[in-house]
């Protein structure tokens, strides 16, 4: 059974920083591109970032919102994903899903999500 | 960047009702788009990928069609189990972008 598992959420000032995670199991990690989307309470689905699965090198994207603050990275050996947010806005309040794929394969499987709430 | 219009944003609709929900892209995408489910309070769901294939599990009244930018889900009889909010979604390159969502409500 393939499981997408986040962790890292919180409450968090404005300009501060949060790591999130995602643990996989179930499929085979290091051959699925991932990405990250979020949604703001009451609002709709947002793309976030995405992560190649490349054995030599990583193609990285991020949306326009989150570009020089966020940092996707992946261990293939621990099946994790992970999300460094840094100068974090107010508007980055949101819940953030783990999302497996690209190609046919985008959006098959969903974490349960992660809330980030940035607030003083 | 891809921008992707949905209508309507909301629609209301019976049980039995053939509904049909359409996302327009800005420019041409291929086949490079997903339909996604979401409830209330629940998870996103795809229910439609590369266009028009039904995701594994997926009752068989969803459907979707189109290609280059225009494209169509379709229910083909609305169920209880159905009034949920509808996300199209472009892959076709970065960044994806999703529609604004329509959603289904009970008349």
């Amino acid at each position: 059974e393939v499981q997408l598992v986040e962790s890292g959420g919180g409450l968090v000032e404005p300009g501060g920083s949060l790591r999130l995670s995602c643990v996989v199991s179930g499929f085979t990690f290091s051959s699925y591109s991932m990405n990250w989307v979020r949604q703001a309470p009451g609002k709709g689905l947002e793309w976030v970032s995405s992560i190649s699965y490349r054995r030599t090198g990583s193609y990285i994207n991020y949306a326009d919102s989150v570009k020089g603050r966020f940092i996707i990275s992946r261990d293939n050996a621990q099946k994790s994903l992970h999300l460094q947010m840094n100068s974090l806005r107010v508007e980055d309040t949101a819940v953030y899903y783990c999302v497996r794929g690209a190609g046919e394969a985008t959006g098959d499987y969903w974490g349960q999500g992660t809330l980030v709430t940035v607030s003083s | 960047d891809i921008q992707m219009t949905q209508s309507p944003s909301a629609m209301s609709a019976s049980v039995g009702d053939r509904v049909t929900i359409t996302c327009r892209a800005s420019q041409g995408i291929s086949h490079y788009l997903a339909w996604i489910q979401q409830k209330p309070g629940k998870v996103p769901k795809r229910l439609i990928y590369t266009a028009s294939g039904l995701q594994s599990g997926v009752p068989s009244r969803f459907s979707g069609s189109g290609s280059g930018t225009e494209f169509t889900l379709t229910i083909g009889s609305l169920q209880p189990d159905d009034f949920a909010t509808y996300y199209c979604l472009q892959h076709n390159s970065y960044p994806y972008t999703f529609g604004q969502g329509t959603k289904v409500e009970i008349k």
